[in-house]
């Protein structure tokens, strides 16, 4: 199905340990984004990029980069994980830059990590 | 600062009930208001988008007001059914375009 795929679905980690969450869409959308979920919160904004070739920060970014590899393709790495990223991850695209007006976003099924 | 609250954080009613899920900002400048539904282990879908020169948007069963003065939306479902049950979510975008979330409600249907 044509969508946005997160892999891995489920991780742990030891706190110290790096790891990098893959996400690809085959929408050809412009944007991408990385959220995470914490339990009684929204959604915040990690990292995003606009367009092919540009990231810049979100809400939460410390702890944390990314690669904009091509259109298809926007990963996140962790690259020393503590137990206070433990969360679901939610990678999501959009056809237009969010930031200036674009309105649908979709999303994929999420990455739970737990760093221990 | 923006600040999104969704309360209750859990619901559960009987099938068939009409339900109300209520969404409550601080900062009244909004773009536009989303709710957004959650199933366990699949990503977030959008419900409904409501402008923020809107008043409401209907889709189906679900009905989402806006009332910008006093920093509320509603979101309606009617003729509730066990397929309902999810965690339902809003996400104001403001005159920043920043999207600010709710925590969500996790509504439970009981057949």
């Amino acid at each position: 199905n044509a969508g946005v795929t997160q892999t891995p679905k489920f991780q742990v980690l030891k706190t110290g340990q790096s790891m990098t969450l893959q996400c690809a869409q085959d929408m050809n959308h412009n944007s991408m984004y990385w959220y995470r979920q914490d339990p009684g919160m929204g959604l915040r904004l990690i990292y995003y990029s606009a367009s092919e070739g540009t990231t810049d920060k979100g809400e939460v970014p410390n702890g944390y980069n990314v690669s904009r590899l091509n259109k298809r393709e926007f990963s996140l790495r962790l690259e020393s994980a503590a137990p206070s990223q433990t969360s679901v991850y939610f990678c999501a695209s959009s056809e237009g830059v969010l930031l200036s007006g674009a309105n649908v976003l979709t999303f994929g099924a999420g990455s739970r990590l737990t760093v221990l | 600062k923006q600040e999104v609250t969704q309360i209750p954080a859990a619901l559960s009613v009987p099938e068939g009930e009409n339900l109300v899920l209520n969404c409550s900002f601080t900062d009244s400048a909004i773009y536009n208001l989303q709710w957004f539904r959650q199933d366990p282990g699949k990503g977030l879908t959008s419900l409904l988008l409501i402008q923020s020169s809107q008043r409401e948007q209907t889709s189906g069963r679900l009905n989402a007001s806006l009332d910008k003065s006093s920093g509320r939306s509603t979101l309606y479902i009617a003729a509730s059914q066990p397929g309902d049950s999810a965690t339902y979510l809003c996400a104001v975008k403001g005159s920043n375009y920043q999207l600010i979330w709710g925590a969500g409600t996790k509504l439970i249907i009981k057949p």
